[in-house]
């Protein structure tokens, strides 16, 4: 499957503490994008990576990219309780991007 | 503000009858797309236009219908040929391929 696959599954972490969630997949990339959604709704863009790139940060997020390893990461530190949503990673190949199945992050107050 | 906006938010299908999901965007982008979510699943591409008149069937095309008559509009009709579309279905638009996507807020179809 070209489908990029996220662990974990599901995360529960004490508000303040981070976050990683990874993202693995089997393709040739052009970038990797990461999104969050909350639940019942669309998907927000966070962070875009090329694949000349290896990290990213914007705010609190930080994304690396191993494309020997074909794999990213996303870490969200000092993490909120609006924190909590899914998190995917979608993969930008040729005329369409394929998601991951997402990571449930839930942060506890 | 730009942005694109999918309704119905709730749509119910009787058998045998097909429906239309709407989408409209008003962010002049080319690309625009629609994915199928299943509970707890990641997003699968059901049918994706790069320009108006032109679209390409996507992983799950098989029960699904769309037009590009408009560079803001790209409709979904889910036929009676599709017999699983229970699911939240989300439509997305970028200015150009492999920039970021924008999303709807998604409208979930449910069987009566």
């Amino acid at each position: 499957s070209q489908q990029g696959e996220e662990d974990p599954q599901a995360l529960s972490i004490q508000e303040g503490e981070n976050a990683t969630m990874n993202c693995s997949y089997k393709t040739s990339i052009n970038n990797l994008q990461w999104y969050r959604q909350n639940s019942g709704r669309g998907l927000v863009h966070l962070i875009l990576i090329r694949s000349n790139e290896r990290e990213k940060h914007s705010g609190r997020l930080r994304v690396t990219l191993d494309t020997s390893k074909k794999s990213s990461s996303l870490l969200i530190t000092a993490s909120r309780a609006a924190d909590t949503a899914s998190y995917f990673c979608a993969l930008s190949g040729t005329y369409k991007y394929i998601f991951g199945t997402g990571t449930r992050l839930k942060v506890l107050a | 503000d730009g942005g694109i906006t999918q309704s119905p938010k709730y749509l119910f299908r009787k058998e045998g009858q097909n429906v239309t999901l709407s989408c409209e965007q008003n962010l002049n982008h080319d690309a625009m797309y629609w994915y199928r979510q299943d509970p707890g699943q990641g997003l699968r591409l059901i049918y994706y236009s790069q320009i108006v008149n032109d679209f390409q069937k996507g992983d799950i095309a098989e029960g699904y219908s769309v037009s590009r008559e408009k560079k803001e509009s790209f409709p979904l009709t889910v036929t009676s040929a599709q017999k699983n579309p229970t699911a939240f279905y989300l439509c997305a638009s970028t200015r150009e391929f492999n920039q970021p996507q924008h999303f709807g807020d998604g409208t979930r179809l449910s069987i009566l």
